[in-house]
C-alpha cells in the first residue's frame, strides 16, 4: 500500500549508541518530516526537508541529524544516544510543505535508550 | 508546541454524551488539521480547515475555525468508546524566517469514553 513506511518499528539503545532511523515515501512527496512526541507534549519537530538534497531545523534539533539524499528518503540519526532522547518518533511527507496540502504519517517507531 | 495551546489535555465521558475539544493560537493559523490516534499507533487524519469561519462534518465529528483564524473546536456529538484517543489539532506555522510554513502540533487531548 502507499504511503510511509518507518524501520524498525521498535528499538533498544544503550546510552552512547549510534543509530538510524529510515523513512521512505512512495507517493512522490516534495517535502518530509522527522517528529518525536512525548506524553503531554504532543508531536514535535526535529527537521524537516521542503526538497530533495535540502534540510531544516525543527522545534528541537539538538543531538540529531537528518539526511535526505533521495527524493523518497528521509532518514534521522542519533549519534550517541541519551535517554531524553527515548521517545516515539515519527516521520511524515506532504505533496509541499504547507498550505492546501495534507501530511501522510508512517506509524512510528518507539526507541528506549537505557 | 507553545504556538498551540490544546484543552483539555484529558477528558472522560459517558458514552453517548456530547465533548468539545479547543485548539487555540496568538497567531492567524494557515490551515487547521485534526488528527486521532489510538495508543502505538500513526495519526489518522480527520479534517483540515483553512478559511475563517468554516466547518466541517465527518460522522459525528464537527470542526470549527474562528473567524479570525485563531481558534478551532471539535465537536463530537452522541460519543461512543471507537471515539476514544489522543485528538490532535496541527497547524502550518513558519519556524525559521523565509522558509515555508511547517505542520506543528498542540499538546494533545486523551479523551476516554466509558461504555
Amino acid at each position: 500500500n502507499a504511503g510511509v513506511t518507518q524501520t524498525p518499528k521498535f528499538q533498544v539503545l544503550k546510552t552512547g549508541q549510534s543509530m538510524t532511523l529510515q523513512c521512505a515515501q512512495d507517493m512522490n512527496h516534495n517535502s518530509m518530516y522527522w517528529y518525536r512526541q512525548d506524553p503531554g507534549m504532543g508531536l514535535r519537530l526535529i527537521y524537516y526537508s521542503a526538497s530533495e538534497g535540502t534540510t531544516d531545523k525543527g522545534e528541537v534539533p539538538n543531538g540529531y541529524n537528518v539526511s535526505r539524499l533521495h527524493k523518497r528518503e528521509f532518514s534521522l540519526r542519533l549519534e550517541s544516544a541519551a535517554p531524553s532522547q527515548t521517545s516515539v518518533y515519527f516521520c511524515a511527507s506532504s505533496v509541499q510543505g504547507g498550505l492546501n496540502y495534507g501530511y501522510t504519517f508512517g506509524s512510528g517507531t518507539r526507541l528506549t535508550v537505557v | 508546541s507553545q504556538e498551540l495551546e490544546q484543552s483539555p489535555q484529558s477528558l472522560i465521558v459517558q458514552e453517548g454524551k456530547n465533548l468539545t475539544i479547543n485548539c487555540t493560537s496568538s497567531k492567524t493559523l494557515y490551515g487547521l488539521y485534526w488528527y486521532k490516534q489510538k495508543y502505538g499507533e500513526g495519526l489518522i487524519f480527520l479534517m483540515m480547515l483553512q478559511k475563517g469561519g468554516e466547518e466541517k462534518s465527518h460522522e459525528k465529528i464537527t470542526a470549527k475555525l474562528d473567524e479570525k483564524k485563531q481558534q478551532s473546536s471539535l465537536h463530537i456529538t452522541a460519543s461512543q468508546p471507537s471515539h476514544a484517543g489522543i485528538y490532535l489539532c496541527g497547524a502550518d506555522i513558519v519556524f525559521s524566517s523565509g522558509s515555508a510554513r511547517q505542520l506543528t502540533f498542540g499538546s494533545g487531548t486523551q479523551l476516554t469514553v466509558l461504555p
